[in-house]
């Protein structure tokens, strides 16, 4: 079945320690997102990447970085440098062209004490 | 700056209740208007609204876009414990750079439906 995989489910982290988060798309999609969730917040999109090495920054980039040498694989990593790193991250994907719905990964929840 | 605002933050229900749930927009230049379901996990996607005023219907769920007033509900009719979830707004921009860019999606907050038996 096509879908989206973000792995761990749940990751801890102490302060001051980079961490990297797993996405993988076998939808053969061209674009993929990294969302954060906070509680009683919207999504907020951190990066985005329409095609193979290349990315741009969203509304959230400081103190995360990504990297799409592969299609399928966007992995996100938050740096010692993000102040509030704790939070619900979420992957998606999309056909990349207009009005393209995204499809959601089932989330990743980074705890960092 | 883009904005999308829903209404109801959280709403609590019986089973078998009718609820309406509403989306309201302030964007520099409207695409579409996007509704997700997210349970314990990923959103999913229900309805994407393009054209004012056409009803995009799928079992119990049914939505509608009115851009002259610039908002979308979601109706449910007939509630079910299992409808309980955070739906999710967003509405879809151009791309900021001219010549590319990914679209813009603005999220809303959610609404936080409970569905009591």
């Amino acid at each position: 079945d096509g879908g989206i995989t973000q792995s761990p489910k749940y990751l801890f982290r102490k302060e001051g320690q980079n961490v990297t988060l797993s996405c993988e798309q076998n939808l053969n999609h061209d674009a993929m997102y990294w969302y954060r969730q906070d509680p009683g917040q919207g999504l907020r999109l951190i990066y985005y990447s329409q095609i193979v090495n290349d990315f741009q920054k969203g509304d959230i980039a400081e103190g995360y970085s990504v990297s799409r040498e592969k299609k399928e694989s966007f992995p996100l990593t938050v740096t010692s440098a993000q102040k509030n790193p704790t939070a619900f991250y979420l992957c998606a994907s999309s056909w990349g062209r207009v009005n393209s719905p995204l499809h959601f990964g089932n989330g990743t929840r980074l705890t960092v004490t | 700056e883009d904005k999308v605002v829903q209404s109801p933050l959280s709403l609590v229900v019986h089973e078998g209740d009718t609820v309406t749930l509403n989306c309201s927009y302030e964007v520099t230049n409207f695409r579409s208007l996007l509704w997700y379901k997210q349970e314990k996990k990923a959103p999913t996607f229900l309805f994407m609204l393009t054209s004012s005023g056409i009803e995009k219907k799928s079992g119990r769920l049914s939505s509608i876009l009115d851009k002259k007033e610039l908002f979308s509900i979601l109706n449910i009719t007939a509630t079910q414990t299992g409808d309980s979830a955070i739906y999710l707004c967003a509405v879809v921009t151009p791309p900021a750079l001219s010549g590319g860019g990914a679209d813009g999606l603005t999220f809303g907050k959610g609404t936080h439906l409970i569905i009591q038996p």
